[in-house]
């Protein structure tokens, strides 16, 4: 079973400032990789799909890079409805099956 | 639209089971996947199963095989997910999730709460 690991596990950031957030999988995972935003007493929102493609109407300060086992998103300048949880999760094709990462709480310095 | 509907609170005894609905709009049922999330109180995201509307294949998360059923209902585009052998940590929001054909979940539901409580 991979295994993902986001890092850190809080991370505190200004509001106008970039924020980086990590993710590693255990294994290769090719770019088969999302991210997810989610807000308290929200569903998780796909931000990002294939390691590094916007999903609809996803804004452009979210982007996603990296391929194999290690894997970033960067929020470029940080607004205040940014703050949330962010989970990375690894997909197979088939028979389709997900793991997620433990999440990255994303806080107002 | 396309929306994901659930319904809001079940209450179960342990022991018992819960089958949780969840009905799609906006799109052809058959056409996508359905994958079952569930979030326990204060923790992350744990993926349980998906099934396909179209053939009724299905492949669970091992930790719930034998425990958890996913069906769907074609005539009334509504897709089921049972779990039995309740237990206090299965207390959780169980998330359904349009499995999107470009990689991910793209459309979520708000969520369905299971308490499990004697």
């Amino acid at each position: 079973e991979i295994v993902m690991t986001q890092s850190p596990a809080t991370l505190s950031v200004s509001p106008g400032e970039r924020a980086t957030l990590s993710c590693r999988a255990s294994q290769s995972v090719s770019s088969k990789l999302a991210w997810y935003q989610q807000k308290p007493g929200q569903a998780p929102r796909l931000l990002i799909y294939g390691a590094s493609t916007r999903a609809t109407g996803v804004p452009v300060r979210f982007s996603g890079s990296g391929s194999g086992t290690d894997f970033t998103l960067t929020i470029s300048s940080l607004q205040s409805e940014d703050f949330a949880v962010y989970y990375c999760q690894q997909y197979n094709d088939w028979p389709p099956s997900y793991t997620f990462g433990q999440g990255t709480k994303l806080e107002i310095k | 639209q396309v929306q994901m509907m659930q319904s809001g609170t079940e209450v179960k005894k342990p022991g018992a089971s819960v089958k949780v609905p969840c009905k799609p709009s906006g799109y052809k049922f058959i056409n996508y996947g359905i994958n079952w999330v569930r979030q326990a109180p204060g923790q992350g995201l744990e993926w349980m199963g998906w099934i396909s509307p179209y053939k009724g294949d299905t492949n669970y998360a091992q930790k719930f095989q034998g425990r958890v059923t996913m069906t769907t209902d074609t005539s009334t585009s509504t897709a089921y997910m049972e779990l039995r052998s309740l237990r206090s940590d299965d207390t959780a929001v169980y998330y359904c999730a349009r499995d999107g054909s470009i990689g991910g979940m793209d459309v979520w539901g708000k969520g369905t709460t299971v308490t499990v409580s004697s």
